[in-house]
Order: C-alpha cells, then sequence, then structure tokens
C-alpha cells in the first residue's frame, strides 16, 4: 500500500529550529511538496523535492532521500506565525498527490 | 490578481439535498482537483480532471460528481448519496510552473455542514 507517516504534533520556542520528518512509501515517486496550513485556511505550498539533497527557501529548507523515503522541513528562527499544520504530500506514479496526516506545530514564546 | 476561488465560504445542507460547490481558476491551469479533509486525516481526492469534458474518480468519489465544461471552473456536487458530507472541501489547480513539477494551488475551502 502506500503511506506517509509524520508526526502528530510538535512544540517549539520562538526563534528556535525545528525539523518536521516525513518517511513514505509509494508506488513510484515524481516528487516530495510541503505545505503550510493555518487552522481553517487552505494548504499553501512551501516547497518542492524531486531530486537528493536540500532545497533552500529563506527561512524554510527541505530535505530529500529517495533511497530512504525520507524527507525534513526545517524551519529556523521560529515565529509565532509559523504556528500551523505542515502536510507533506508525494505524487507516485499516477501523478496524484498523496498527503500524509499533517504535523500540527505550536510556536511558544 | 491570479488566484482560485471557492463559493461559499460556509454552506449547510438539509438531509436528502443535493449541494452543488464552485471552484473557479485564473491561472490557466490544464489540472484541477477536489478534495476532502477531515480531522485527524489528510486530505484525500474525490476528483481530478486534466483536462476539459473529461474527469476521474478520486479516492472517495461515491456520492459526489462533478464537470469539468470549462478551463475556469470545475463544480463539485455533493449528493444526498453521501452520507457523510460534513467536512472542509478543497479544490486546488495545478500547471507546469518554473520546475516546480506541477504543484498544486489550493482555493479558500468550503466548509460543509449537515442540519
Amino acid at each position: 500500500g502506500q503511506n506517509i507517516d509524520q508526526p502528530t504534533e510538535m512544540t517549539a520556542t520562538e526563534g528556535a529550529i525545528v525539523q518536521i520528518n516525513c518517511t513514505y512509501q509509494t508506488s513510484g515517486f515524481n516528487g516530495l511538496f510541503w505545505y503550510q496550513q493555518h487552522a481553517g485556511e487552505a494548504p499553501t505550498f512551501l516547497s518542492y523535492n524531486v531530486l537528493d539533497g536540500l532545497e533552500e527557501k529563506g527561512r524554510f529548507s527541505s530535505f530529500l532521500s529517495r533511497s530512504k523515503g525520507y524527507s525534513y522541513l526545517l524551519l529556523k528562527e521560529l515565529q509565532m506565525k509559523d504556528s500551523a499544520s505542515y502536510l507533506c504530500a508525494v505524487r507516485g506514479s499516477t501523478d496524484k498527490l498523496i498527503f500524509g496526516t499533517g504535523t500540527r506545530l505550536q510556536v511558544f514564546p | 490578481d491570479g488566484g482560485i476561488t471557492q463559493s461559499p465560504k460556509y454552506l449547510f445542507r438539509k438531509e436528502g439535498q443535493n449541494v452543488t460547490l464552485s471552484c473557479e481558476q485564473n491561472l490557466n491551469h490544464d489540472a484541477m482537483y477536489w478534495y476532502r479533509q477531515d480531522p485527524g486525516q489528510g486530505l484525500r481526492l474525490i476528483y481530478y480532471s486534466q483536462i476539459v469534458n473529461d474527469f476521474q474518480k478520486g479516492d472517495i468519489a461515491e456520492g459526489y460528481s462533478v464537470s469539468r465544461e470549462k478551463k475556469e471552473s470545475f463544480p463539485l456536487t455533493v449528493t444526498s448519496a453521501q452520507k457523510n458530507p460534513t467536512a472542509f472541501y478543497l479544490c486546488a489547480s495545478s500547471g507546469v510552473e518554473g520546475g516546480t513539477g506541477e504543484t498544486q494551488y489550493f482555493g479558500p475551502g468550503t466548509r460543509l455542514l449537515v442540519l
């Protein structure tokens, strides 16, 4: 079957660094996406990885290891507004996205 | 401004009633999608369309119907056959842009509640 695992909840302190992990088992692989979703709102696109390695975009970075079926989203210099759910999604061989259940991050002052 | 719009933001359905959720995009994207989001679950694909006048069932299509008569529009009808329709419904569209592998962009969502 197809499966994406991410932790359900994480907490961190303002100004700190947090790493959200995602492991996946899918039929085929055509890219991995990270989305941010604030409560009651739509997901917004954060990053895309299709090759192994690190993609950096400001305070956010995303890493992919295809051989390990593993990705992480790294958030630096955390701000209160980063409190949200972070969704990992994989495009498999059918080109449809398979979503994990999301990781709810709470940032405390 | 380019984007995806969904209406209404909140929708109430009575038992036995069909309701239609609107989704419009002006991003010139070919593909459009409908997802359902329930608490504690990942987004689940209801229907998707990769081109006008064609659409495919997703993982949870039972009790739903769609049409794709125009590139910009992909309405979803929640029929009375859908026994548990209360959820947050998200529409998305995608196109090939700048090496991001057909990223899906989401509309603001419609929250459907059953009376």
